[in-house]
């Protein structure tokens, strides 16, 4: 059981826009900033979001990052079927000395 | 270019010791904290824990503490991950990741380190 909750699959075809979700508590996501890591198929996982909505150098615009409250979402635009990986949500938790937490992934297909 | 090189993968018996080994290069090894992630058999990701090189201060998640110990030695850019005594519950893909300690993000991984414990 994840402290965060992610949809364990999203699915969309080429050229679509999907969004991925992650919710969390006021511990973690309500006092910390959230990152998204992708991970391609038999390959260390990436970051491709930090700080909510910051993209690191070479991540394509097509990604986006939100947060409200205690909930975070991952945009991908003009979906490509380069982007059907596993993609995790993680937020540092303040709580027992401070922890990172992840999400349980959602697995994204395109169809 | 930055990069975190992890040891290779290791085959050990349950109830075996073993130690492996995260070396960072083209940056400054002592400004960053190395995390450790757990990566079991068709799972997703577990933070076990981090180090700061710079004073070898340590903290782990709840579910980790007391079973694993990570370590580090700045002299030569490497951070560990040791267990004392592994269980066929252990088996899994490692990974380091350079750690910032602002905005708690972990932009920089190891290619990973498949621990595999059987009798």
């Amino acid at each position: 059981q994840s402290v965060l909750t992610q949809p364990p699959s999203a699915s969309g075809t080429p050229g679509q826009r999907v969004t991925i979700s992650c919710s969390g508590s006021s511990s973690n996501i309500g006092s910390n900033t959230v990152n998204w890591y992708q991970q391609l198929p038999g390959t260390a996982p990436k970051l491709l979001i930090y700080s909510n909505n910051q993209r690191p150098s070479g991540v394509p615009d097509r990604f986006s990052g939100s947060k409200s409250g205690t909930s975070a979402s991952l945009a991908i635009s003009g979906l490509q079927s380069e982007d059907e990986a596993d993609y995790y949500c993680a937020a540092w938790d303040d709580s027992l000395n401070g922890h990172v937490v992840f999400g349980g992934g959602t697995k994204l297909t395109v169809l | 270019e930055v990069q975190l090189v992890q040891s290779g993968a290791e085959v050990k018996k349950p109830g075996e010791s073993l130690r492996i080994s995260c070396k960072g290069s083209g940056y400054s090894f002592t400004s960053y904290w190395i995390s450790w992630v757990r990566q079991m058999p068709g799972k997703g990701l577990e933070w076990m824990g981090r180090i700061d090189p710079s004073d070898s201060y340590t903290n782990y998640s709840p579910s980790f503490q007391g079973h694993v110990t990570i370590s580090a030695d700045k002299s030569i850019s490497t951070a560990y991950l040791q267990w004392s005594s592994l269980k066929a519950s252990d088996t899994a893909m490692y990974y380091c990741a350079r750690h910032t300690w602002v905005s708690y993000y972990m932009d920089v991984w190891g290619k990973g380190t498949t621990v595999t414990v059987s009798s």
